[in-house]
């Protein structure tokens, strides 16, 4: 069953918009572990953050900004004023404590086109 | 990001052929692991390491083996390879600790023709 879902395959925006990457998981563990990473087109998998299941704080890191809610198994990623370098594919995972050695289970990301 | 180096960075290869790619780490983390993405498929476990000899399958592991000798040293053999097998293989590490990170090598590029 998939624990992680990125119900948007593709979005496009144009540049300045604002855009909210979604990424609704299941687990039955307490403690566990969310990230995002940045899959530009050049291929690198690029780490953005990692939220711990007992720190539901929201995160802003520039233009960036997360919203983690435990209540609605959610941990949305929101890009402010998008950039044409904003352009990739975003991969939300969850790692769960004592599954598989702590590895990722992926989303099946979202792919963002950001135009001028 | 962690001392991260796999190779090769692209292989073609034929049908049939064993096809061995190695994921190198420079800063001894317990945790190591080997995904497959694919399109529409996001990326997939195929095994992981948590420590040397110490292995498991992962989600999509058949046809594929794995060895850690060393703690540096994530081996990805697929003994006879398949055009199923065509992907991008990437390795990872784990850190430990509340402040957990996981980073991926750069990517291998594997066509089986």
């Amino acid at each position: 069953a998939q624990k992680v879902t990125q119900a948007q395959t593709e979005i496009s925006v144009v540049e300045k918009e604002d855009v909210t990457l979604d990424c609704v998981y299941e687990t039955r563990d307490t403690t566990y572990y969310l990230f995002w990473y940045k899959q530009p087109p050049s291929g690198e998998l690029v780490f953005l953050i990692r939220r711990n299941s007992f720190d539901e704080q929201n995160e802003i890191s520039g233009r960036y900004s997360w919203n983690f809610q435990k209540s609605t198994s959610s941990f949305n990623f929101t890009i402010t004023a998008s950039q044409v370098v904003d352009s990739a594919v975003y991969f939300c995972a969850l790692s769960e404590a004592g599954n598989s050695g702590y590895a990722l289970n992926f989303g099946k990301g979202t792919s963002l086109l950001v135009t001028p | 990001d962690a001392g991260i180096t796999q190779s090769p960075r692209h292989k073609v290869t034929e049908t049939g052929t064993p096809v061995t790619l190695r994921c190198h780490q420079t800063e001894n983390h317990r945790y190591m692991y080997w995904y497959r993405q694919d399109p529409g498929h996001g990326l997939r476990l195929i095994h992981y390491s948590y420590g040397v000899k110490d292995t498991d399958k992962g989600e999509v592991s058949d046809g594929y083996s794995v060895s850690r000798s060393k703690t540096e040293d994530f081996l990805l053999t697929l003994e006879s390879a398949t055009s199923s097998q065509t992907s991008v293989y990437f390795c990872a590490i784990r850190t430990t600790g509340p402040s957990t990170e996981a980073f991926f090598g750069q990517g291998t590029r594997l066509t089986v023709v």
